[in-house]
């Protein structure tokens, strides 16, 4: 079982829906949980991060976290062109202890139709 | 956030040699962190470099292949030896400014091995 799945996508979104994008991971001890988003041909972006059960939002993202169940999730609202990228779930596992190494699922593809 | 300075931005390299990557960080910071990530994939940890200590390397990642230093809490580099074209990938370095808040990437070595 990888630690880290997200549903791989290519996830297609109409201008102006909600894009929900899922990731589980295997280690229950994990605590920081975090999403990237990365456009081709560029690294890594940070969008949100988030510790504790529930949401977090900011801006037209939210990001969702259900620790008994062991999945993260990231809305973008309003969709637009310019959200289509490859977005990346990022966890912490519980056993990374100082090191702190971020492990990172395979991506999903979004891409929002004008 | 830190800002990470990372060159060469590319490279095509002939097989059997050797490329060193270099990453600058606008501040200090304990750890760096190198990643690869193959054409289409997500991205893998290489290996966790802190200042003043030998390199911890993931598994299926070797300190002859992939030599890295840490001479100061700003710098590291990070070497792809005897390269063949299974190295042609995005290498990333990144790090943990302070807390859990951002970790950053630098802009990555896109390499090519012909």
């Amino acid at each position: 079982q990888k630690e880290v799945e997200q549903n791989s996508g290519p996830l297609s979104v109409p201008e102006g829906a909600i894009a929900s994008l899922n990731c589980t991971y295997s280690d229950r001890g994990s605590q920081s949980f975090f999403w990237y988003r990365q456009y081709s041909g560029k690294s890594p972006e940070l969008i949100m991060f988030i510790y504790s059960n529930g949401d977090k939002e900011d801006g037209r993202f939210t990001a969702q976290l259900n620790k008994a169940s062991q999945y993260v999730s990231l809305l973008i609202r309003d969709s637009q062109p310019s959200d289509s990228a490859t977005y990346l779930c990022a966890v912490i596992p519980g056993a990374s202890g100082s090191a702190r190494q971020l492990t990172f699922g395979s991506g999903t593809q979004l891409t929002v139709l004008p | 956030s830190a800002v990470i300075s990372q060159k060469p931005s590319r490279d095509i390299c002939q097989r059997g040699t050797s490329l060193t990557i270099q990453c600058q960080v606008d501040s200090q910071v304990t750890m760096m962190f190198w990643y690869r990530q193959q054409p289409g994939q997500s991205l893998t940890l290489i290996a966790t470099a802190n200042q003043g200590s030998e390199a911890t390397y993931e598994s299926g990642f070797v300190i002859d292949k992939f030599p890295i230093s840490r001479p100061n809490l700003t710098f590291s580099t990070l070497t792809v030896s005897n390269m063949s074209p299974e190295d042609s990938s995005i290498y990333l370095c990144s790090v943990v400014p302070g807390g859990d808040y951002g970790y950053t990437f630098g802009s990555g070595t896109r390499l090519t091995v012909v």
